[in-house]
């Protein structure tokens, strides 16, 4: 238990589906995050919430939009998604300071995403 | 460019000592981080190093040089719930986590 649940652990959609990813955290965290993880490659940031607001959005295509109601909870809607996006995406939280902040992220067990 | 490198899979035996290097070039340094992660679950965090030098924590140790770019992760008496994949990551100068891809580690009875 880590304190990031993810759901769902699992989906299997087709190309023109919309879907949404769902994370919270239990931790009193202020930022949350969205990464890609792919076989063999090093994890890939998606999206970066702290303090509710969106502050690094790494060149994600359109079709991935994120949602961050309260710090809390992390949301990942998706939608006419591509085989290559087809991945584990993992949702962390951490307490971020006024300026920077090196605590340690604390990761969800993921959704294992799977594009037909 | 920056860049996180470390062996991409190694193995060993229940009971030895093994030793997992992460070699960095980034645009400055604020730490350097170790996690676990065992298939299909969350990585989860193990060490984090600012300081040269080794740090302990039980069976596992995390030693960096800030001057040679290098840090190691150091698992002692190996047991087989160690067989897992452990990612190096670093802070650099902005505080952005770089990531290595991760070394797959194959534990043998």
């Amino acid at each position: 238990e880590t304190g990031v649940t993810q759901t769902p652990r699992h989906l299997v959609m087709g190309m023109t589906n919309k879907k949404s990813l769902k994370c919270e955290q239990h931790l009193g965290h202020n930022a949350m995050y969205w990464y890609k993880q792919s076989a063999k490659k090093p994890l890939e940031l998606m999206f970066v919430y702290n303090f509710k607001e969106q502050t690094e959005n790494n060149s994600v295509p359109s079709r991935f939009s994120p949602e961050c109601p309260n710090s809390s909870h992390l949301f990942l809607h998706l939608h006419t998604l591509q085989p290559e996006d087809s991945a584990l995406y993992l949702c962390a939280s951490s307490q971020e300071g006024d300026t920077y902040s090196n605590q340690p992220q604390h990761f969800g067990d993921g959704t294992r995403l799977s594009i037909l | 460019g920056q860049n996180i490198d470390q062996p991409t899979e190694m193995t060993a035996t229940e009971g030895a000592i093994v030793q997992i290097n992460c070699t960095y070039q980034t645009s400055g340094f604020n730490g350097l981080f170790w996690y676990q992660q065992h298939a299909g679950e969350a990585p989860t965090f193990l060490s984090y190093n600012v300081l040269d030098g080794l740090e302990e924590k039980g069976r596992f140790s995390s030693f960096l040089s800030r001057s040679k770019g290098y840090s190691y992760l150091l698992l002692k008496e190996l047991q087989m719930k160690d067989s897992a994949s452990y990612l190096c990551a670093v802070l650099d100068s902005n505080y952005q986590l770089i990531w290595g891809a991760g070394t797959k580690l194959i534990i043998k009875p």
